[in-house]
């Protein structure tokens, strides 16, 4: 039973395209997470949402747009696809352990989203 | 700035021998700190974390890291590499009262030779 799931795994559209990535996690945690890792493996977080309020939003242009329509589901739609908009989109989630104070996440597979 | 440096985006070893993988932190309070893997087509898995308990930290598959506050760094160890480790590892620091957001170092490759 994954714990973190994304749909879909794989996504190849043309410039200009709109598209959605949905996530799911079923491990009842507050907060959610999209990442993105480029080309070169880097990772960088893009927004988080905690019981639907967003609470982190990394300067991410504004044709990416989140929702979270309950805590458990934080999707990423994205408008007027571009050329570096391929990536692996990673979706993860975190609760925060009582005795450290500290958020652990886990992650989804990925999302490789490639734009022709 | 608070930032993560992992010196060497490739570490080659034989299997068998030790792996010792290198992260540096920067900020002026200490960090959580957190490494994890990456294998090929995968999402990331946690290997371990430091959270201001003990400096030693245990992972899982033999891992271990050493969190030293002097030097601002957390290093991965193993002693003994196997095959099943070549693998993409990636350290990772968080603040307290951020939201639980992750800044990664740029990621290590772990190639582990017969």
């Amino acid at each position: 039973d994954t714990a973190v799931s994304q749909t879909p795994k794989y996504l190849v559209t043309q410039m200009g395209n709109d598209k959605s990535i949905k996530c799911e996690q079923n491990l009842g945690h507050d907060t959610m997470y999209w990442y993105k890792q480029d080309s070169k493996k880097f990772l960088k977080i893009m927004f988080s949402y905690n019981n639907k309020e967003l609470i982190i939003n990394e300067t991410v242009p504004n044709r990416f747009s989140p929702k979270s329509p309950d805590k458990a589901h934080l999707n990423l739609h994205i408008n007027s696809l571009e050329l570096g908009d391929s990536a692996v989109y990673f979706c993860a989630s975190s609760q925060v352990e009582d005795s450290s104070g500290a958020n652990v996440l886990t992650f989804g597979a990925g999302s490789r989203l490639t734009v022709l | 700035a608070q930032s993560v440096t992992q010196l060497g985006s490739h570490v080659s070893v034989s299997e068998g021998a030790l792996v010792l993988l290198r992260c540096n932190y920067s900020s002026s309070v200490p960090p959580y700190l957190f490494w994890y893997v990456q294998y090929p087509n995968q999402g990331l898995q946690l290997l371990l974390k430091y959270t201001s308990a003990a400096t030693l930290v245990k992972g899982i598959n033999g891992f271990e890291a050493e969190f030293k506050k002097s030097e601002t760094s957390f290093h991965l160890t193993k002693p003994s590499a196997h095959m099943s480790d070549a693998a993409e590892y990636f350290c990772a620091v968080a603040y307290y009262n951020q939201g639980g957001k992750l800044i990664f170092g740029q990621g290590t490759e772990l190639s582990v030779k017969p």
